[in-house]
C-alpha cells in the first residue's frame, strides 16, 4: 500500500515555542492532505484540509494563525503549531489520498505526539 | 446529527468472530472505511467499501453495508490476540469529500 510518513514521531517543546510537523507521501502524489488531531481516548478531529499550491481550508473552531499549514509540493505538507501551549499537547495525524486512487483510499501517517511543557 | 456512531467497547473470545457496528449520517457518502489503530500508532486502513456495494470480503474481514439504514459493520473471523486494537469507522462525505470518523471501538480479546 501507499506510505505516508510523518516526522517527527514525537516531540517535546517548551511553552511559547513553535513546532513543525512534516507529512510526506513517499511513493505517491497527493493534491490534498488532511490534518487530524486526536485527544486521548477520543476520535480523530479534522483540523484542516491542505491543498497543494493554495491556502488550507480550516474546520470551524481551528485557529488558522495558530496551526499554520503549508503544502509546498504534491508529496509534502507541513503543520506548524505556533506559540505552543500545554493544551496543544495531542496526537497529530495526517492523511493523503493518492491521485491514482481518485480519492477512494486514504492513507495515514504514523502520527506525531506533541507534548508541550 | 453530524456524528458517526460506534459502540466504545467489545470483548470477544479468541477464535470467535468479532462484529463491530457503525452508523453514519450522510446519505451521499461515497466511501466507508474501517481503520485499525494499535496503541501509540497511526491508523492502518483495513478495508473500504463503495457506497453502492452491500458486502465486501477480504480474508478474515467482511464488511456489510445497509445503505437504507446507514449501517456499516465489520466482521473479523477467528479473532486473534493481534486483532486487539481500536477500530474506527469513517465515512467520506459526498458533499465535501471529507473523511469523518467515529469515536472508535476498542476490541478486547479474551483468552
Amino acid at each position: 500500500g501507499a506510505v505516508v510518513s510523518q516526522h517527527p514521531s514525537w516531540v517535546i517543546c517548551k511553552s511559547g515555542t513553535s513546532v513543525k510537523i512534516e507529512c510526506r507521501s513517499l511513493d505517491f502524489q497527493a493534491t490534498t492532505m488532511f490534518w487530524y488531531r486526536q485527544f486521548p481516548k477520543q476520535s480523530l478531529m479534522l483540523m484542516a484540509t491542505s491543498n497543494e499550491g493554495s491556502k488550507a481550508t480550516y474546520e470551524q473552531g481551528v485557529e488558522k494563525d495558530k496551526f499554520l499549514i503549508n503544502h509546498a509540493s504534491l508529496t509534502l505538507s507541513t503543520l506548524t503549531v505556533t506559540s505552543a501551549h500545554p493544551e496543544d499537547s495531542s496526537f497529530y495525524i495526517c492523511s493523503a489520498s493518492p491521485l491514482w486512487s481518485k480519492n477512494t483510499e486514504a492513507f495515514f501517517g504514523q502520527g506525531t505526539r506533541l507534548t508541550v511543557v | 446529527g453530524e456524528d458517526v456512531e460506534q459502540s466504545l467497547f467489545l470483548s470477544v473470545r479468541e477464535g470467535d468472530s468479532s462484529v463491530i457496528n457503525c452508523t453514519y449520517t450522510d446519505s451521499s457518502s461515497t466511501y466507508l472505511y474501517w481503520y485499525k489503530q494499535e496503541p501509540g500508532a497511526g491508523l492502518q486502513l483495513l478495508t473500504y467499501i463503495f457506497s453502492n456495494m452491500d458486502m465486501k470480503q477480504d480474508q478474515r474481514l467482511t464488511v456489510l453495508l445497509n445503505k437504507k439504514d446507514k449501517h456499516l459493520s465489520l466482521r473479523i473471523a477467528d479473532t486473534q490476540t493481534g486483532d486487539s486494537a481500536i477500530y474506527f469507522c469513517a465515512e467520506r462525505r459526498g458533499r465535501d469529500d471529507k473523511i469523518i470518523f467515529g469515536k472508535g471501538t476498542r476490541l478486547h480479546i479474551l483468552p
